[in-house]
């Protein structure tokens, strides 16, 4: 069964820092582009940032101005986001997905979800 | 930044109706690099359509898509006791991978 299983989220300070984790399992996940989805509650979906199979080429939003970093471990078939400088707006339900396609051609809409983990930036 | 407008914001129908939602970008999408989902309170969301028009595996054969260049449109063909939802557009043909707002879809 294909799986997704983000961990890492909590309550944050703002100006603080969190690394979510998303493990994955049921395919093979070096030969996926992954992404990372947010959802504030009440609100839509926003697309915060996506990576190539090989971890080699990021794409980001442009609200993010920096302050986020994605990354994976294809050894540990698991992505990760670093967030840091923390601000309020950025209290939401973050989602892991899989990019569809197959090993000959990417594309990151996003064919598989996780449950998402929350994140609440607060004093 | 590729901005999508989605419309209505909500389309109140009944069932066995037909649903039609649409989605607008402000710039070309290319190849037509435009899927949709479909959000369930309390659920992740569910990729129903990608490339514009290609059904996601599992999806029933009453959702379809088309357009291209800016303009796209989801159809449900009847309306059924499930499908009523949150749909959400979403352009991956240029980053960033921009979604739209939405379009719910409620019982009349």
């Amino acid at each position: 069964e294909v799986q997704l299983v983000e961990s890492g989220g909590g309550l944050v300070q703002p100006g603080g820092s969190r690394r979510l984790s998303c493990a994955a399992s049921g395919f093979t996940f070096n030969i996926y582009a992954m992404n990372w989805v947010r959802q504030a509650p009440g609100k839509g979906l926003e697309w915060v940032s996506a990576i190539s199979p090989g971890g080699s080429t990021t794409y980001y939003a442009d609200s993010l101005k920096g302050r986020f970093t994605i990354s994976r471990d294809n050894s540990k078939n698991t992505l990760f986001l670093q967030m840091n400088s923390l601000r309020a707006e950025d209290t939401a339900l973050y989602y892991c997905a899989k990019g569809g396609g197959d090993e000959h051609h990417n594309f990151f809409y996003m064919d598989v979800w996780g449950k998402g983990t929350p994140v609440t930036v607060s004093s | 930044e590729i901005v999508l407008t989605q419309s209505p914001g909500t389309l109140s129908l009944s069932p066995g109706e037909r649903a039609t939602l649409s989605c607008r970008a402000s710039q070309y999408v290319s190849s037509r690099f435009l899927a949709w989902y479909q959000q369930k309170p309390g659920q992740a969301p569910r990729l129903l359509i990608y490339g514009a028009s290609s059904r996601a595996t599992g999806i029933p054969d009453r959702f379809s898509g088309s357009g291209s260049g800016t303009d796209f449109t989801l159809t449900i063909s009847r309306l059924e006791p499930e499908d009523f939802a949150v749909y959400y557009c979403q352009q991956y043909g240029n980053s960033p991978f921009t979604f739209g707002p939405g379009t719910k879809v409620d019982f009349k």
